[in-house]
């Protein structure tokens, strides 16, 4: 079955560096989206990305943030200047929407951990 | 209280006895989507209801949906020590009219099964 893969499964990083976290959506999807999770709370909404463009961003995704499609498989969310409050779990997740209603697919998720 | 409210915030109960979770939200849905996760881990899909929808089954799981008061309810029946995990509901307002398929996710539901 196909699934969302992201890697790494963990990153440890110093403050003030930049991170790359990577995911490969399924493949005949058109949507993708970054999600985060800080330990112990609700998981929220980052960015929506369709056709090569940001479609929607939260208040968190800030300047820090970038998203990348950087070629046909993979999609990149990039951080520029990691702060600690930046440590959380990061989920990619991407639908097709072909049909009004379509579920989304997570992939198990990247834990960064910022020190 | 935000979107996607669940309750209890956590259940513990016996292996063979059924679980009921329920969950809030408060602007229009597309669609209502639930989700597992087990401790640290990703999000695996549940099921799906659609606006339209008042009820589904999938296996041991049966959502049911109230459009007019804004809520769902999963319920797991006879339950077993590997349903122990998280469980999130998240609605869905769709694609177009600035909509774009994000999903906004409840605090979730601990459940403890105990053997």
């Amino acid at each position: 079955e196909p699934e969302v893969t992201q890697t790494p499964s963990h990153q440890v990083t110093q403050m003030g560096q930049e991170v790359i976290l990577r995911c490969v959506p399924i493949s005949n999807h058109l949507y993708f989206y970054w999600y985060r999770q800080i330990l112990g709370q609700k998981v929220e909404f980052l960015v929506s990305f369709y056709n090569n463009e940001i479609s929607e961003k939260s208040e968190i995704f800030d300047d820090q943030f970038s998203v990348e499609r950087p070629d046909g498989s993979n999609f990149t969310l990039k951080i520029r200047s990691t702060k600690l409050e930046d440590s959380a779990m990061y989920f990619c997740a991407s639908s097709v929407y072909r049909g009004l209603n379509t579920e989304a697919f997570f992939g198990q998720g990247t834990r960064l951990t910022v020190v | 209280s935000q979107q996607g409210e669940e309750d209890p915030q956590a259940l513990s109960i016996q292996e063979g006895e059924n679980a009921t979770m329920n969950c809030s939200y408060k602007t229009s849905i597309n669609n209502l989507q639930w989700y597992r996760q087990n401790s640290g881990r990703g999000l695996v899909h549940l099921i799906l209801i659609r606006s339209n929808e008042r009820e589904k089954h999938s296996g041991r799981l049966r959502v049911t949906l109230d459009t007019s008061k804004k809520s769902s309810s999963l319920l797991i029946t006879a339950s077993r020590a590997a349903d122990t995990a998280s469980y999130f509901c998240a609605t869905d307002a769709g694609i177009g009219s600035g909509n774009t398929g994000k999903l906004i996710f409840g605090q979730g539901t601990t459940l403890q099964v105990k053997p």
